[in-house]
Parts: structure tokens; sequence; C-alpha cells
């Protein structure tokens, strides 16, 4: 059985441009989180997906974005980078579905530094 | 706001005795509580859950205890071993919202 995995693993880039990272759910899990750890502090909610829709957001503005897809590996999208954005951004799968909660597992990580 | 805390920064451990993690929270909707420890360069590992109707779980050396009247839980490690040494995050959530509030974390130290 083949965890969470996410690609790059780690990643520079400039204040204003694009950043896309990717994520592939432990097989069977149909559910995909996203959250961002800044040094020091515990992994904060972005959003979430199930089955290719947003089933939840966080507090983070709109530049944040996401996709599922059909084999439910999914994409964080940040626009115009800021300094602040310069954190670790995990992903998480779960089996979902219904009601009740279930143990999200965690992919390595992607560090993201912005200049 | 800080939904959930973890008021200890780091703790350190004889190996073999016990140590303990303590988390409190702030809202009486939580009614799903994790555990996850993290090493350096990898993601959050999961160690142990409790619901609310519980106030009691356990699994190995890992036992996480619930007061739902204090909002406060606890992690049990017992007994310690060096490679317990890490990041411990404590979570929760309202059911059905799949969505994760952490703590800061405590950094344990297990001493050989």
């Amino acid at each position: 059985e083949t965890g969470v995995t996410q690609s790059p693993t780690h990643l520079i880039k400039t204040r204003g441009q694009q950043v896309t990272l990717r994520c592939s759910s432990q097989s069977g899990h149909n559910t995909v989180s996203w959250y961002q750890q800044a040094l020091g502090q515990g992994p904060q909610f972005i959003f979430q997906y199930y089955r290719e829709e947003e089933n939840g957001r966080g507090n983070f503005p709109p530049r944040f974005s996401g996709l599922q897809f059909p084999n439910y590996s999914s994409e964080l999208n940040v626009n115009a980078l800021e300094l602040d954005d310069s954190a670790l951004y995990l992903c998480a799968s779960s089996p979902g579905g219904g009601d009740g909660t279930y143990e999200q597992y965690f992919g390595p990580g992607t560090r993201l530094t912005v200049t | 706001d800080q939904q959930v805390k973890q008021n200890s920064p780091s703790l350190s451990v004889q190996e073999g005795r016990i140590s303990i993690l303590n988390c409190d929270y702030t809202n009486s909707m939580f009614d799903y509580f994790l555990w996850y420890k993290k090493y350096p360069a990898e993601g959050p590992t999961f160690l142990i859950s409790i619901s609310s109707i519980k106030d009691k779980n356990e699994d190995g050396r890992f036992t996480v205890f619930l007061n739902k009247s204090a909002k406060h839980l606890s992690l049990h490690i017992v007994p310690s071993q060096p490679g317990d040494s890490a990041v411990y995050f404590c979570a929760a959530s309202e059911q059905g919202t799949y969505k994760y509030i952490f703590g800061t974390g405590t950094r344990l130290k297990v001493l050989a």
C-alpha cells in the first residue's frame, strides 16, 4: 500500500510568482486536505477536497486554490506569492465519506521558500 | 484565537520513565481528538485518537486521556524510549467537518 506522496520536496520562488504543489493520496482514500505549517507552529488547515469538490476552507485568501482529480490526487496553487507564504505545505488523505471523522495520513510535505 | 493549546513547548524525560504531554482546547463542539508525532523532514504520523464518548484509549505504550469537563487531554507514553524523541501535536475536530485544528506542538526529548 503506497502512502501519501508530495512533490516537489523543496521549492524556491520569488515574491509575486505562482506555484503548484502536488499530492498523491494513499490508495483507497477519496478525501484530501492541505495544511500550511509555518516555523514553530502547528499545521493550519487550508482546504479539503472530497470527490473533486471543495469540502471546507480555512482562513486563507482566494489566491490559495486547489484541485482534486478523478484519481483523487490533488494540487495546491498559490498565486502572487508573498514572503509569509514561506512554509511547509502538507497534504493529508483520509477515507472520508459520510458522517464521522477519520484519521488523516500526511505526506512528507513540500518546503516552499519565497524570496 | 488558539482553539487548541499545547502550553509546554518542550519536555525532557529519562528513558524508561513516563512521558506526559498535555493539550487544552476551548471549543466545546470538538468531539474527536488525535495525537500526531513528527520527526524532522517528515510529515506528521498518526499515533492515537479518542472520541468524546470515551475518556481513555490505549494502544501499546500510548494512552490518551480525555477530560471533557476540563477541556483537557493528555498523552501518556510508558515506558519512554529514545526513538520517541520528536515533536508531538494534538489535534481536534468536529464530527463531519474533517478539518483538524492543531496545537503548536511539544518537543519531547527522551534521554538515554
